[in-house]
């Protein structure tokens, strides 16, 4: 069926080294799509989005890609800090009729800073 | 300006109870979302609602769960006799309007509920 998926579920950096967490989707449909983070206990939180019209977008200290040729998204993530540990979730939202603007969520990557 | 608010946190009920959860969205917000997240899964959609509106309740169990938004107070989702497979945690999320689509507009998730049935 249709699934937003991620490819590794931990992802283990040297602090100060550059993260790319990546996700595949598999529906052509999508239009949009958002990075959120999420610490142990606390919510998902906002990190960074793309529309299906770019290639790139660029945060602070974050990068998302956009390849819909093979239907990946990317996070990367510069000069990761400890704090930066915590569980990546990519989404995404389908357009077309009947779009009430739910997001399907990926299986979420784990990222291990090591000081 | 607060942000989403959830409660309880935690929540303990056992076999054959009834949870109910409560999610006040973001000052000026109309739009909430609930989602569930089992241990080590990501999020799955349930329902979206507006103003005493269900919009799409397409993830929602047929049987047992309910979830409204009155025109005063806070969203309720509502799981009558809760079994051991709804011990998960619950998140909420509000926008200003209908998110995604052509309109993008980012939701912001509350802390969550986290529900465990004895």
């Amino acid at each position: 069926g249709e699934s937003v998926g991620l490819h590794l579920p931990t992802l283990s950096v040297q602090e100060g080294d550059n993260s790319i967490i990546n996700c595949a989707y598999s529906n052509s449909a999508s239009d949009y799509f958002i990075w959120y983070k999420q610490e142990s206990g606390k919510g998902p939180q906002f990190i960074i989005d793309i529309r299906s019209n770019m290639d790139k977008r660029q945060g602070q200290r974050v990068t998302v890609l956009l390849n819909k040729t093979v239907k990946h998204l990317s996070l990367q993530i510069a000069a990761t800090q400890p704090g930066d540990s915590a569980v990546y979730f990519c989404a995404e939202n389908r357009d077309g009729s009947g779009n009430t603007g739910k997001l399907i969520f990926g299986q979420g990557t784990t990222l291990q800073v090591k000081p | 300006n607060a942000g989403v608010m959830q409660n309880p946190r935690h929540l303990v009920r056992r076999r054959g109870q009834e949870a109910r959860l409560r999610c006040s969205p973001m000052k000026g917000h109309s739009h909430v979302y609930w989602y569930r997240q089992l241990p080590e899964e990501g999020l799955k959609f349930m329902v979206y609602l507006q103003k005493e509106n269900i919009i799409d309740e397409s993830g929602m169990p047929k049987e047992r769960f309910s979830a409204e938004f009155p025109k005063e107070g806070p969203s309720i989702l509502r799981i009558q006799q809760v079994v051991r497979g709804d011990s998960a945690a619950y998140f909420c999320a509000s926008s200003p309007t209908k998110a995604g689509g052509s309109s993008y507009n980012e939701q912001f998730f509350g802390p969550g509920t986290r529900l465990t049935v004895l």
